[in-house]
């Protein structure tokens, strides 16, 4: 049964330091995403890839946040430095492509909490 | 521009009877919908999609919900509710035909089942 998977799951970190997240997409899958979850904005979009090339990342803050795809099995998400406001739960959905009617596959998702 | 209005922010059902959620949505193309569902701590699981073939579309664990075109609805429905149903439910639309299609969230319904 394949899944996106996420590392860390959880993760708690002092304000200004680097925090590093990470998701392995379905193998097959040339689409990944990343977006935030709170309890205030809901489900947000922060960035996107196809075939490892970003194609939007206009939902993210480009000061503090990086998104990279190394590799076609590894996305990164990157805050530098974080700060309280950045806590959230932060999900990769990996998909066969960015078509209308693609399904996005979740992984469980990164819980961050910046103290 | 496409977005998504789930008219409950909760619902609350007894172990046994209906379940309907409901979700409205608005599109300037032929629309793909999704439902998908969130379980405590836990990721975003696809209960099924519409993608313009048959109006009527069944997903797992007994879901299913019926695109209505004439009434920009997709509300899902369910004819006997489970103490494993409790969630949060998020309608989804995605509506480029061209380009590369993101997917609106809405802002969830969470469902709860009382013995």
């Amino acid at each position: 049964d394949a899944r996106v998977t996420q590392t860390p799951r959880d993760k708690v970190t002092e304000m200004g330091q680097e925090v590093t997240m990470r998701c392995q997409p379905i193998l097959g899958h040339n689409t990944v995403f990343w977006y935030r979850q709170t309890m205030m904005q809901g489900l947000e979009l922060l960035a996107y890839f196809r075939n490892r090339a970003p194609l939007d990342d206009s939902g993210m803050p480009k000061d503090r946040f990086s998104a990279e795809m190394p590799d076609a099995t590894l996305a990164t998400l990157k805050i530098q430095p974080s700060e309280p406001r950045d806590s959230a739960v932060y999900f990769c959905a990996s998909g066969p492509g960015t078509g209308r009617t693609d399904t996005q596959y979740f992984g469980p998702g990164t819980r961050l909490t910046v103290l | 521009a496409q977005s998504v209005t789930q008219l409950d922010s909760h619902v609350s059902v007894s172990e046994g009877t209906p379940v309907l959620l409901r979700c409205n949505y608005s599109s300037s193309y032929s629309p793909s919908l999704f439902w998908y569902v969130q379980h405590p701590n836990k990721g975003l699981q696809l209960l099924l999609k519409y993608t313009s073939a048959a109006t009527l579309v069944k997903g797992i664990n007994g879901f299913e919900a019926e695109f209505k075109k004439s009434e920009t609805s997709f509300h899902l429905t369910k004819p006997s509710a489970h103490m494993s149903d409790a969630a949060e439910y998020f309608c989804v639309v995605s509506d480029r035909d061209s380009g590369y299609s993101t997917l609106t969230f809405g802002k969830g319904t969470m469902l709860l089942v009382s013995p």
